[in-house]
This record gives structure tokens, sequence and C-alpha cells, in this order.
């Protein structure tokens, strides 16, 4: 069965570096997603893609946050200068096509800020 | 805007008893509601979905679902849970963004 992949599983990175979450969504999905899981909270929309273009992005997306698919297979979620705060799993996703399609997650990455 | 809401932290069942997760919820046209349940440290695993039609729906490892439209809700049920039926589970919304919102999710556990 098809699945999203994500790399790293697990990452630790130093206050103010620059982290680079990749994945891999289902191969004839069009529509992408990046959410995160703090620890014991709920799951948080963070953006949405398609057609090569945010659809939508929450407020949890700010400038930190970009998202980028550059070669047509990879999807990549990069937050520039990361804060103690931006420790959370990360989950990638794709649906199909819109509205009652069934989007599915990737097992995520965690990231822990120091 | 749209959004859902599982009233219960918790649910504790022995094994072989029948398991209900509950979830509520709120939008302003026509719902399409997900259920997905997460072992620990690993992802989402999609469960179930409706859509339309039939209102109770039938989904992976045993699970259905009741959307009742007159009590806006989507009750997760299994006749008889097992221990391996542990883990945290999830109702969700999806709207006319395609975004999914969840709920806090509630923590299921099955005793032997």
């Amino acid at each position: 069965e098809p699945e999203v992949t994500q790399t790293p599983s697990h990452q630790v990175t130093q206050m103010g570096q620059e982290v680079i979450l990749r994945c891999v969504p289902i191969s004839n999905h069009l529509y992408f997603y990046w959410y995160r899981q703090i620890l014991g909270q709920k799951v948080e929309f963070l953006v949405s893609f398609y057609n090569n273009e945010i659809s939508e992005k929450s407020e949890i997306f700010d400038d930190q946050f970009s998202v980028e698919r550059p070669d047509g297979s990879n999807f990549t979620l990069k937050i520039r200068s990361t804060k103690l705060e931006d420790s959370a799993m990360y989950f990638c996703a794709s649906s199909r096509t819109s509205s009652g399609n069934t989007i599915y997650f990737g097992e995520g990455s965690w990231l822990t800020v120091v | 805007a749209q959004s859902v809401a599982q009233p219960e932290d918790q649910v504790n069942v022995a094994e072989g008893n029948p398991l209900t997760v509950k979830c509520t919820y709120s939008v302003s046209g026509n719902p399409y509601l997900f259920w997905y349940v997460q072992y620990p440290n690993r992802g989402l695993q999609f469960l179930l979905k409706y859509i339309t039609g039939d209102n109770l729906v039938k989904g992976s490892y045993g699970f259905e679902a009741e959307f009742n439209k007159s009590q806006t809700s989507f009750h997760l049920k299994k006749p008889s849970a097992l221990v391996s039926d542990s883990a945290l589970y999830f109702c969700a919304v999806r709207d006319d963004d395609y975004k999914l919102s969840f709920g806090a999710g509630t923590t299921v556990t099955v005793r032997a």
C-alpha cells in the first residue's frame, strides 16, 4: 500500500539553526500538507500546498516557515531559525483530491530544539 | 469555521467489551468526518470516514462509526475491544479549504 514517507524520524537541533524536514507524498496525490503535534497536545494544521503554491496556512506558519516541492516528488518544510517552542512532531500528509478524499499521514519527524 | 469536540480525554474498557469513542462536530456546510488512530510514537493512521450515504460507516480493524445529523455526532464504535486497540484516537472534520481540523484526542485503554 502506498504511503507517505518522512525523513528524518528524529532530529535534535540548536536554537537558531535552520531545519529542513523532508517528505515524499503518495505518488498520484495532488494536495500536500504539514501538521504538527506538540507533545501532549492536539494535531494542528500548518500549511496546505497545491499546484506548486501554498493554498492555505495557519497563524502558526509565520515567516520562519517555508515549504517547497523542489523536484516533483519531495515536499519539504523549512524552519529558518528554530525556537524552543518549535519542538514537536511534524507530520507530512497528502491527498489525491480535495474535500471528501482521505488525507494520508506519514510517520512524523520528531524535532527537538535545545 | 468547522470544529470537532471529543468530550472524553480517556476511555477505559475491558477486553471483549464494546468500545465507544465520542465525537461531535460543527460545520457550516456538508460534513466530511474522519477518524484516525495514533499508536505510541507513530503517525496517524486512517480508520474510516463519512462523506455521504449510509450513516453507519465501517472501517479498519473492526471499527465503525455512526453519523447522526440531528445530534451532530460521529461516534466511533467497536463491538468487542482488544488490548491492541489501546491508542490515541482523533476525530477530524474536513472543510471546504480541504484541511483537517482535529479534536483533542481520546486515549483508549483496553485492559486484559
